[in-house]
């Protein structure tokens, strides 16, 4: 299976600022996903992410919010804008391999906004 | 968003019983994953299924992709200390055009030594 990693593994950030969550990979992938979680809950999916395409986002959540990058088959980025207490929250990246249909998950992003 | 449903919420065990749980859905699924999250990690993916009536086993874990397609099922056979964790179900329907799972409400579970 694919080795995921995220950057930062935790951050308190201020009400209005951005953070930028990354998810490398260790393999070539072609759909990535973004999920967020509440401590405890389950996965809601934010977006997913294919490279050379806009990402997909699901209801409840735009690109003004929570913009994407997919610059290549092994690299993904999440930002977070104009942060609210809200938006406190386990962001989680996820890769699809080849046709498997198995998704494998990063080990998440802990944010707390103050 | 749309979620499965998983029961029990919630089970507290002695070590060494076996343990069932199981999701349910109103859609019809063609993929079924179940994974186990401890905290502060993500979740780790435990078994694939990919054909209804499939049964497919991971050491003392067992899972069968129901026949209706609407569920799945999960047991754990002697379970150990170790085996404490929150436990997801998630499915995906392809058919649909998309590739995204939909996740369980998690069943979490706590063993006593």
């Amino acid at each position: 299976s694919a080795v995921i990693s995220q950057k930062p593994s935790r951050d308190i950030c201020q009400r209005g600022t951005s953070l930028t969550i990354q998810c490398q990979v260790d393999s070539q992938v072609t759909m990535m996903f973004w999920y967020r979680q509440q401590p405890g809950q389950s996965l809601t999916l934010i977006a997913t992410a294919n490279q050379g395409s806009e990402a997909t986002y699901e209801s409840g959540f735009v690109i003004d919010k929570f913009p994407i990058s997919r610059p290549n088959l092994t690299f993904s980025t999440l930002t977070v804008s104009n942060m609210s207490p809200e938006d406190s929250s386990i962001y989680l990246c996820s890769v699809e391999q080849g046709w498997s249909y198995e998704q494998y998950f990063g080990p998440g992003t802990r944010l707390t906004v103050t | 968003g749309q979620q499965l449903n998983q029961s029990p919420q919630s089970m507290f065990i002695q070590e060494g019983e076996d343990v069932s749980m199981n999701c349910t859905s109103s859609s019809i699924f063609n993929t079924w994953l179940w994974y186990k999250q401890e905290p502060g990690e993500g979740p780790v993916l435990l078994i694939a299924l990919y054909k209804a009536g499939e049964l497919t086993s991971n050491g003392r874990l067992t899972a069968q992709f129901g026949i209706t397609r609407k569920d799945s099922f999960l047991n754990i056979s002697a379970s150990i200390p170790s085996d404490v964790g929150i436990y997801f179900c998630a499915g995906q329907n392809t058919t649909s055009g998309t590739y995204k799972y939909i996740f369980g409400t998690g069943t979490r579970l706590k063993v006593l030594a």
